[in-house]
């Protein structure tokens, strides 16, 4: 089952502050967070592999909530360089299983000078 | 260290005609994925491996596409009659285990068929 992203798509002015949003009707095990830039490979961001636990490096962050059907993804402060789709990924099955993803439809962000 | 790469960067191909993909995991890699995304779209799974084993193919659209791995390295997707439909972005990841690990993904075959 995909995971649902919210929104589609942000605009902001460098500088701004965005969320994007992950969710599913069911428990999700993990969540991974990739960023793909037009052309190019999508690029790891973070995993979030427990309820309520959060996460952060630079300016980017996220969180899955303790129900684990919902995560989040911050970007503060944003730069130019964030601009991109984002993808949040969510294995079909826990424990020892192989960790095939199932990504939302993305998120395409886009910032302004 | 290198990462995963794969080629051809771009195809184009003639409709009906068969097309190799090829992709080469990152070094120690034992799980290897396929995934599709056409234009504008998420990321498709296509079909994964576990060394040279390919425990799930669910996501391959059809039997004109198959794949292989061997030496537990290099993968090589096969379209056979290819169809427009086909056209899409073909990406490769690999991780260090087929546990849920960080995936690193390729830069992509573009593939065009006219």
């Amino acid at each position: 089952q995909q995971p649902v992203q919210s929104p589609q798509a942000v605009i902001l002015r460098e500088g701004e502050d965005a969320v994007i949003n992950c969710s599913s009707s069911k428990a999700l095990y993990s969540v991974h967070w990739y960023r793909q830039k037009h052309g190019e490979a999508p690029i790891f961001l973070m995993i979030l592999l427990k309820g309520g636990e959060q996460k952060g490096h630079d300016k980017i962050s996220a969180s899955f909530n303790e129900k684990k059907q919902q995560s989040s993804l911050y970007l503060t402060a944003s730069q130019l360089s964030y601009s991109g789709t984002y993808f949040c990924g969510t294995p079909e099955t826990g424990g020892t299983s192989y960790g095939k993803l199932t990504f939302g439809q993305g998120t395409i962000l886009t910032v302004h000078p | 260290g290198a990462g995963v790469s794969q080629s051809p960067s771009n195809k184009v191909t003639e409709k009906g005609k068969d097309v190799e993909l090829r992709c080469d995991p990152i070094s120690g890699h034992t799980a290897l994925y396929w995934y599709r995304q056409s234009l504008g779209q998420g990321l498709e799974f296509l079909i994964y491996f576990q060394g040279n084993s390919a425990p799930d193919k669910s996501g391959l659209p059809s039997d004109r596409f198959s794949a292989e791995r061997t030496g537990g390295s290099v993968s090589t997707l096969t379209i056979q009659r290819t169809q427009q439909e086909d056209s899409a972005v073909y990406l490769c990841a690999s991780s260090l285990q087929g546990s849920g690990g960080t995936q690193y993904f390729g830069p992509g075959t573009r593939l065009l068929v006219l």
